[in-house]
Formats: structure tokens, C-alpha cells, sequence
């Protein structure tokens, strides 16, 4: 019973490279957060979809950063043309259904994409 | 707005002693949930407690033992005779009913238990 899986656990780019991320959801689980976490910084919240469908994007860079959850495959967390201050960890968590209203689902995260930008 | 403060960057104690990590929170909702997270050197994020704004009794699992005190916006976390395997950085956070589940997190506390 595989947890969310986050793949590649590192990723290398020069700047100006483009950077996919991908997250496989725990089974079950039909919605996904992504996070990213900066050097000695909490985690921030970027954007939450659900299958085919972007609910909250209000975390997520206006340029460069798209985000997209296909009926079918993993969710990928796309960043184009990166520059430095994209190295970061970026975390995916999975939940099974949204509470809407309650704000109670526990989420379950992934191991994270380390990326670096050279 | 949301916010989740943790003052201890780092805390560094010998095993068996005793932990408390701290976590203030800010939040306008009635109704919210806080959380704590353990991420290991590993780097995954393991999932410890979630607790709602209404249930402010303490809670106690093994070492672990959380103390809600909506007096003061605090959710604080002890270990007890603390462990080599319980370094980490640890994250309070909070969700807000209402929303999503998205979480807002402190900037989380490195706990260094040394043999």
C-alpha cells in the first residue's frame, strides 16, 4: 500500500530550464496539494486540484509555475524557464476527499522534489 | 489572515530529557484545526496529531503529549525522555474551517536528541 509517491526525489536544472515534477496520490486518494518548502522555511501552500479540475491556486506563482491533475497518471507540477530562487523542496500530500467547510482532512505527504537550480 | 509562529528554530537536549516545543497560532475563525508534522532527515513529512478548535482536552500518545490552551493561541508539544530517533523538524500548523484543507505551517522547530 504505496504512500504518495514524488518523483524525482532530486532534479538537477540550469536556468532557464523547464522542471516537472510529478506526485502519484495514495490510492484512494483523489485530491493533491503541492507545497513547497524554501531553505529553513516552513512549508508554503501552493496550489490544490482535484482530478482534471484546479480548485485553489492562490499559492502558486502567476508566471512560470502551472500545475495540472489528468484524468488519468500522476499530477505534475510544472516550472518553466527556472531561475534560482525556484531551488527548493517541493512537497505533494493526498487526501481522500475534501470536507468541504470543515478543514479537518488529514493530508498525507510525499518525500518531497528537491530542486536545484544552477 | 493565518499564521503560525514557532520560536524555537533549534533545541538541542540529551536523551531522556525532557522536550517542550512551542507553537502560537493566529487565526479570525471560530472554528480551525491544528496540526503537527514530524519530518525526519529523510525528509518526508509524518503525520503526529490533529486537533479541533473546540476539544481542548490534552492528549497523550506514548511519549508524545500536546497541550491546547485557547487562552493564549497555543498548541504546544512535549516529549517525554526524549530519544535519539526523535530528531526532526517539527511543524505546527493550522487549517481553517471553511477552506480547503490547506495548511498554513510554522517554520518548524529542529530538535536535536543526542546519545
Amino acid at each position: 500500500n504505496a504512500g504518495v509517491m514524488q518523483n524525482p526525489r532530486h532534479l538537477v536544472r540550469r536556468r532557464g530550464q523547464e522542471a516537472r515534477l510529478r506526485c502519484s496520490p495514495m490510492k484512494g486518494h483523489s485530491h493533491v496539494y503541492w507545497y513547497r518548502q524554501l531553505p529553513e522555511e516552513g512549508l508554503k501552500f501552493m496550489v490544490y486540484l482535484q482530478k482534471e479540475n484546479i480548485i485553489d491556486e492562490s499559492g502558486m506563482p502567476k508566471e512560470r509555475f502551472s500545475a495540472e491533475f489528468p484524468k488519468e497518471g500522476p499530477s505534475i507540477l510544472r516550472i518553466q524557464q527556472v531561475v534560482r530562487g525556484d531551488s527548493a523542496a517541493y512537497f505533494c500530500a493526498s487526501s481522500p476527499r475534501d470536507r468541504v467547510g470543515t478543514g479537518a482532512n488529514v493530508l498525507t505527504f510525499g518525500a518531497g522534489s528537491r530542486l536545484t537550480v544552477l | 489572515a493565518q499564521k503560525v509562529t514557532q520560536a524555537q528554530t533549534e533545541i538541542s537536549v540529551v536523551e531522556k530529557e525532557d522536550v517542550t516545543l512551542d507553537c502560537v497560532y493566529e487565526t479570525r475563525d471560530t472554528t480551525y484545526y491544528l496540526f503537527w508534522y514530524k519530518q525526519p532527515p529523510s525528509g518526508e513529512l509524518v503525520f503526529l496529531i490533529r486537533r479541533n478548535s473546540f476539544d481542548e482536552q490534552n492528549e497523550i500518545s506514548g511519549r508524545y503529549s500536546w497541550n491546547f490552551q485557547k487562552s493564549t493561541s497555543s498548541f504546544n508539544f512535549t516529549i517525554t525522555a526524549s530519544q535519539v530517533v526523535d530528531s526532526a523538524v517539527y511543524f505546527c500548523a493550522l487549517s481553517e474551517a471553511g477552506g480547503y484543507s490547506t495548511l498554513t505551517f510554522g517554520k518548524g522547530t529542529m530538535l536535536l536528541v543526542s546519545p
